[in-house]
């Protein structure tokens, strides 16, 4: 099986600041990930899919890259509605595991 | 408007069985793979099960395999999931997605509780 390992698991930061979530695979998954952001209470929205492909509705402020089995997720320039969890999946083979989140809150 | 709505969570002993559901509307529900997820209490997300559109393709996590069954009808727009030999770590919200094959689960639903106490 993948694991997927994702740092830090929790992060404070200032609305405007620009943020690093980092997730590793255990091995290659091409461009097989993508990105979850959930706020407390509800269901997970996916953010960004394929490594780098943007959703539609979601701010550019959120990216996504990729280095080898190293994947990344920016934040530009925080809002006050940023701060969530958010969890990196991989969909690149069985079982679909997720990183196991990293909570961003306010400074 | 895409719409996935979970149901049939509750309160069961330890050993026992429980069927959850998942409605979906606003989108050709037999064109689409569909997930099931779980977060336990205060946890992260897991991966449950997946089905394929014609139910051809299934694939569960080893924490459920064996106990758990997911099916679909594609007639009636839902999706399901048959859980047996509960366990108190099975306790958690279950989430029925939306699958684009590769490309992550783009529409969820609300959830449904799941508690597994004696």
């Amino acid at each position: 099986d993948i694991q997927m390992t994702q740092s830090p698991s929790s992060l404070s930061a200032s609305v405007g600041d620009r943020v690093t979530i980092t997730c590793r695979a255990s091995q290659s998954i091409s461009s097989y990930l993508n990105w979850y952001q959930q706020i407390p209470g509800k269901a997970p929205k996916l953010l960004i899919s394929a490594a780098s492909s943007l959703q539609s509705g979601v701010p550019s402020r959120f990216s996504g890259s990729e280095s080898g089995t190293d994947f990344t997720l920016t934040i530009s320039s925080l809002q006050p509605e940023d701060f969530a969890t958010y969890y990196c999946q991989q969909s690149y083979s069985t079982p679909h595991s997720f990183g196991q989140g990293t909570k961003l809150e306010i400074k | 408007e895409v719409q996935l709505v979970e149901s049939g969570g509750g309160l069961v002993k330890p050993g026992g069985s429980l069927r959850l559901s998942c409605a979906a509307s606003g989108f050709t529900f037999s064109t689409y793979s569909m997930n099931w997820v779980r977060q336990a209490p205060g946890k992260g997300l897991e991966w449950v099960s997946s089905i394929s559109r014609g139910s051809g393709y299934i694939y569960y996590a080893d924490s459920v395999k064996g106990r758990f069954t997911v099916s679909r009808d594609n007639a009636k727009n839902s999706l399901y999931l048959q859980m047996n030999s509960l366990r108190a770590e099975d306790t958690a919200v279950y989430y029925c997605a939306r699958e684009q094959i590769g490309l992550g689960a783009d529409h969820w639903g609300q959830g449904t509780l799941v508690t597994v106490s004696s």
